[in-house]
């Protein structure tokens, strides 16, 4: 199975608010993580990563925290807007035969905003 | 510049006929990789390329899928004989050489396509 999981996988917010999607991994080897936004219809776009030496960054409207203790991630999106409605993964890099390569998916969280 | 490109962007096919999908990625990028998403579901990995070789099958899930990449560039995907459990949206992903990631360390970012999506009747 994937080792990286979400704990929601809908979250519903009211436009303005800020919103938090969590995501746990499990393996500890794992050095850099990122963000995904999936729009309907669409592929995932990049929206933020981080690496394992970091435990925030942030960017525009969005921060990133990772816990290395407790192997979870998280992503911060500050006064969510409409388009802010999409599903978000996140993903760790993925080790394969051909050493760190890749990435493994998590399940991904489906945000709505309320208006 | 341009990005992933999939083709066809939708395909309904007949249980038991066989189909092919394309995925053409960013020039330069050394890395490919095939998708699976079912309806409201994750990304479920099937297969990745470096150059033309595939080091990673692990994710096809049945000898009725295969995949290959000519010239370092063009990847296919083909499914034989499909069931309705194939229906899907099919992802293509690419991503650069390993040693050309920003200062400080690789990127394993992955630009994506727009999918195929796939429906068996």
């Amino acid at each position: 199975g994937e080792s990286v999981g979400l704990h929601l996988p809908t979250l519903s917010v009211q436009e303005g608010d800020n919103s938090i999607i969590n995501c746990a991994y499990s393996n500890s080897a794992s050095d850099y993580f990122i963000w995904y936004k999936q729009e309907s219809g669409k592929g995932p776009q990049f929206i933020i990563d981080i690496r394992s030496n970091m435990d925030k960054r942030q960017g525009q409207r969005v921060t990133v925290l990772l816990n290395k203790t407790v192997k979870h991630l998280s992503l911060q999106i500050a006064a969510t807007q409409p388009g802010d409605s999409a599903v978000y993964f996140c993903a760790e890099n993925r080790y394969s035969g051909g050493g760190a390569d890749g990435l493994t998916f998590g399940k991904g969280t489906h945000l709505i905003i309320q208006p | 510049g341009a990005g992933v490109s999939q083709s066809p962007s939708n395909k309904v096919t007949e249980k038991g006929k066989d189909v092919e999908l394309r995925c053409d990625p960013i020039s330069g990028h050394t890395a490919l990789y095939w998708y699976r998403q079912s309806l409201g579901q994750g990304l479920e990995f099937l297969i990745y390329f470096q150059g033309n070789s595939a080091p990673d099958k692990s994710g096809l899930p049945s000898d009725r899928f295969s995949a290959e990449r000519t010239g370092g560039s063009v990847s296919t995907l083909t499914i034989q004989r499909t069931q309705q459990e194939d229906s899907a949206v099919y992802l293509c992903a690419s991503s650069r050489p390993p040693n050309m990631g920003p200062p400080g360390g690789r990127s394993y970012e992955q630009y994506f396509g727009p999918g195929t999506r796939l429906t068996v009747t």
